[in-house]
Formats: C-alpha cells, sequence, structure tokens
C-alpha cells in the first residue's frame, strides 16, 4: 500500500525557516515524480513545487521561487521542502503527493498534510 | 501561466440529482486535466485523469469530458458521499495550476 506521511509543521515567525519531510513507504520511490501542494486556511488548492524521479528536473509556483527549496532522497524514500524567508502568506497545510503513474495522470497519491503556521 | 475557471463555484443539488461542473483553460491543454475531490479536513482524492480516464476504485456515477479549453466533471446520480469540494488541475505546462473550486452541498 502506497503510504506517504508528512512531518516537520508547526508555528514559526515571518522570516524564520522550516524543513518539511515526506516518508514514503509502499512503493519504489525512485520511479516517481513528487510535488508538494498547499491550501491556506478556507481556501483552494495551490501547487507549490515540483522535482522529478531523479531531481534533475525542478519546478516552483512562483508565490515561493526563491525561498522554498525542494529535494529528495532516493535511498531514504523521503521527499524534503525548505522553507526559508517565511510569510504570513505561507500559512497553510502542506501535502506532498505522488503521481499516479506520470505528470500527466495527476496526483494518485496523496499525504494526510502536516500545518504550517506563520505568525508572531 | 494556464488559469483555470471553475464554474459554478457553489452547486445545490439532492441526492440522485445530475451534476455538471465546468472547467475553463486560459489556454489550450489538450487532455491534460485531472479532477479531485475534497472532503473537509481530508487530502484530495483522485477522480478522473487526461480529462475522461477514471482512476481505479472511483464509481462510475463519475464521469469526464472534454479537451482543449473546456472541461466537464458529471456525476450522474449524487450520493450522499458526493457532497465536497471539487477541484480541476492542469498537467499540460508548470505551473500545474488548480481551478478555484466548487463547493458542492445537500439542498
Amino acid at each position: 500500500e502506497v503510504q506517504l506521511v508528512e512531518s516537520g509543521g508547526g508555528l514559526v515567525q515571518p522570516g524564520g525557516s522550516l524543513r518539511l519531510s515526506c516518508a514514503a513507504s509502499g512503493f519504489s520511490f525512485s520511479d516517481y515524480t513528487m510535488n508538494w501542494v498547499r491550501q491556506a486556511p478556507g481556501k483552494g488548492l495551490e501547487w507549490v513545487s515540483y522535482i522529478s524521479s531523479r531531481s534533475n528536473t525542478i519546478y516552483y509556483a512562483d508565490s515561493v521561487k526563491g525561498r522554498f527549496t525542494i529535494s529528495r532522497d532516493n535511498a531514504k524514500k523521503s521527499l524534503y521542502l525548505q522553507m526559508d524567508s517565511l510569510r504570513a502568506e505561507d500559512t497553510a497545510v502542506y501535502y506532498c503527493a505522488r503521481v499516479t503513474y506520470d505528470i500527466l495522470t495527476g496526483y494518485g497519491y496523496w499525504g494526510q498534510g502536516t500545518l504550517v503556521t506563520v505568525s508572531s | 501561466d494556464i488559469q483555470l475557471t471553475q464554474s459554478p463555484t457553489f452547486l445545490s443539488a439532492s441526492v440522485g440529482d445530475r451534476v455538471t461542473i465546468t472547467c475553463r483553460a486560459s489556454q489550450g491543454i489538450t487532455n491534460y486535466l485531472a479532477w479531485y475531490q475534497q472532503k473537509p479536513g481530508k487530502a484530495p482524492n483522485l477522480l478522473i485523469y487526461t480529462a475522461s480516464t477514471l482512476q481505479t476504485g472511483v464509481p462510475s456515477r463519475f464521469s469526464g469530458s472534454g479537451s482543449g479549453t473546456e472541461f466537464t466533471l458529471t456525476i450522474s446520480s449524487l450520493q450522499p458521499e458526493d457532497f465536497a469540494t471539487y477541484y480541476c488541475q492542469q498537467l499540460k505546462t508548470y505551473p500545474y495550476t488548480f481551478g478555484q473550486g466548487t463547493n458542492l452541498e445537500i439542498k
């Protein structure tokens, strides 16, 4: 069974940093592209970042470019999101999501999400 | 960036109704569109990808159609568990934008 478990969320002050992790199990992690998607309280879904299976292609939403860094460790079956220079508008539940088969087939697997709150 | 506009934003319907949600893209995305269902406090659940392919395990009352810039999600006969928020997402090019969502409520 495919499982994705996020961790690392919490309360952080504006300008601070946080590192999210997503532990994967139940599939060959190194074969799949991964993504981070976030959802601000009461709002819709926002795609944040994409990383290819071997980390050779990475994309970011404009809203986080230059502040967030996605990475993965295929040996540890883990996905990461380093978040720096955090702003109040980054407050959201952050989900890691795996493509169903490839990028064109959507995100068939999601974690339960981890809440990041940016506030003084 | 490709913008996705869903309509309606809110939809009130009854059990047994047939409902249709529309997603319009600001430019052509071939058929690279997915639909998700999300219930409060839960992660989204993929319903359909490549505009019309039903994800494994999703009931056949859900169907998708369209290509280019206009797409629809249809639920043929609403069940109580279908009341949720629905999102479309384009997968043609990054950023892989989502629509703003359609909140489907019980009438």
